[in-house]
């Protein structure tokens, strides 16, 4: 079946822009994540969904990050006023309803942002 | 001074070497992960553990929860192998803490 998948996967924007990067988890996951990953660096959180409700933001890194999974399925990351600082490659991950306490993460081929 | 250290940074082999990647945290965890990523790639969970050993192919990963430490190992590596390699924790939180990851080449 289909993987997570990311639109676009290359997004060049002017400072000051602002961008929407999409997410399309695996179909029937409940669980939906947003990681920032800088050259060279491991992956951060961002923020955490579980179906439509975001029960986690506290890594997102200014007010000027948002995100929404407005009918738990897609889900968009919005930046405002980007910045040269959020060049980076942005990952979404989806996993599958808790029957365990953790799950696999299925993670999307991610956008990879430069802001000029 | 990171939650979960990865060593080594980078690692170079030669085909068929055996290999073996450690990863340390310091923090209580739920689980550990073990992720590839290939240049330009996507990431691909390759384990998920919380005590003993697990074993997929020639990929064999071991956690020592007292020690706070965990080892993943290839076998008969193979330059296809040739990935950034991440260690990943839950700490009582779905969210994942990651490393910064292992740059592994093996050449033929």
């Amino acid at each position: 079946g289909a993987g997570v998948s990311q639109s676009p996967r290359y997004k060049v924007a002017k400072r000051g822009q602002d961008v929407a990067l999409r997410c399309d988890p695996i179909s029937g996951h409940v669980s939906l994540f947003w990681y920032q990953q800088a050259l060279g660096q491991g992956p951060e959180f961002l923020t955490y969904f579980q179906n439509e409700a975001q029960l986690d933001k506290s890594g997102l890194p200014s007010d000027r990050f948002f995100a929404e999974r407005p009918e738990g399925s897609v889900s968009t990351l919005k930046i405002q006023r980007t910045q040269q600082e959020d060049s980076a490659v942005y990952l979404c991950a989806s996993s599958p309803h808790r029957v365990l306490r953790y799950n696999e993460q299925f993670f999307g081929p991610g956008t990879r942002l430069t802001v000029l | 001074k990171n939650e979960v250290e990865q060593s080594p940074q980078n690692l170079t082999a030669q085909e068929g070497e055996f290999i073996t990647i450690n990863c340390s945290y310091s923090v209580g965890i739920s689980a550990l992960h073990w992720l590839q990523q290939h240049p330009g790639g996507g990431i691909v969970s390759l384990f998920m553990l919380s005590s003993g050993k697990k074993k997929h192919g020639r990929l064999i990963a071991t956690i020592n929860i007292q020690e706070k430490h965990s080892s993943l190992h290839i076998t008969a590596s193979h330059p296809r192998d040739s990935a950034v390699y991440i260690c990943a924790v839950n700490r009582n939180t779905d969210k994942l803490i990651f490393g910064t990851g292992t740059r592994l080449q093996v050449f033929p």
